[in-house]
């Protein structure tokens, strides 16, 4: 499969604790993005990567959000402290920056007890 | 306000009905713009752009009023298969070293669609 990919696709953790997602993009596309979704709503952009640098971050990405894409090629998003309102999809999506159409993957959907 | 909104529905149809939905966005200077279906609890997959000539694609009409700020998406004959959570985007276009490219989307909320027999 050669999607993007990412791990884990289910996550249950306490209130609290600290949770790392990585999301694996398609092999040749630069762009990286990370949107967060909730029930009833429509995906909600997060942050994006050109290559290895982050190039913007939205207002909701707070100080506990931490995204990283060390290589250029996987990323990571961590959520430390977690809270009961970052229950969510967090959804990847990638792309070649000339195209304007973003592939995602399956997502991540966390439950913070 | 939010950037892109949409009528949520549900909207329930019978099998070869012909159904309308509806976006507005308040940003003028969106750049390009688009449908995404989403099925149940999975991920969003882009259905297709809109263009202000507008464009079609099969059963799929697609239509863009630049100044009302207006987007339409038209599904005729509609099949059960259709039954899903359409959204509609936009974006704008960000500077990179090679020039511009198309930067994050922002979604509307969703409209339901089911599809019955």
């Amino acid at each position: 499969d050669t999607g993007v990919s990412q791990d884990p696709r289910h996550k249950i953790t306490k209130r609290g604790q600290n949770v790392t997602f990585r999301c694996d993009p398609i092999s040749e596309h630069n762009r990286l993005y990370w949107y967060r979704q909730t029930l009833g709503q429509g995906p909600e952009f997060l942050t994006y990567f050109q290559n290895e640098a982050q190039l913007e971050k939205s207002r909701l990405l707070s100080d506990r959000f931490s995204a990283e894409r060390p290589k250029g090629s996987f990323s990571t998003l961590e959520i430390q402290r977690t809270e009961q309102g970052d229950s969510a999809m967090y959804l990847c999506a990638s792309s070649w920056t000339s195209s304007g159409e973003q592939f995602f993957g399956p997502g991540t959907r966390l439950t913070v007890l | 306000r939010k950037e892109v909104e949409q009528d949520p529905g549900p909207f329930n149809v019978p099998e070869g009905a012909t159904v309308a939905f509806n976006c507005t966005y308040s940003n003028s200077a969106s750049q390009s713009f688009f449908w995404y279906r989403q099925d149940c609890r999975k991920e969003p997959k882009l259905l297709m752009s809109v263009y202000s000539s507008g464009n079609e694609d099969g059963r799929f009409t697609a239509q863009l009023n630049r100044a009302s700020q207006y987007i339409s998406l038209l599904i005729r004959d509609s099949k059960l298969s259709d039954s899903a959570t359409y959204l509609c985007v936009v974006t704008g276009i960000t500077p990179n070293a090679g020039g511009t490219s198309y930067g994050k989307l922002t979604f509307g909320q969703g409209t339901i669609l089911t599809v019955h027999p």
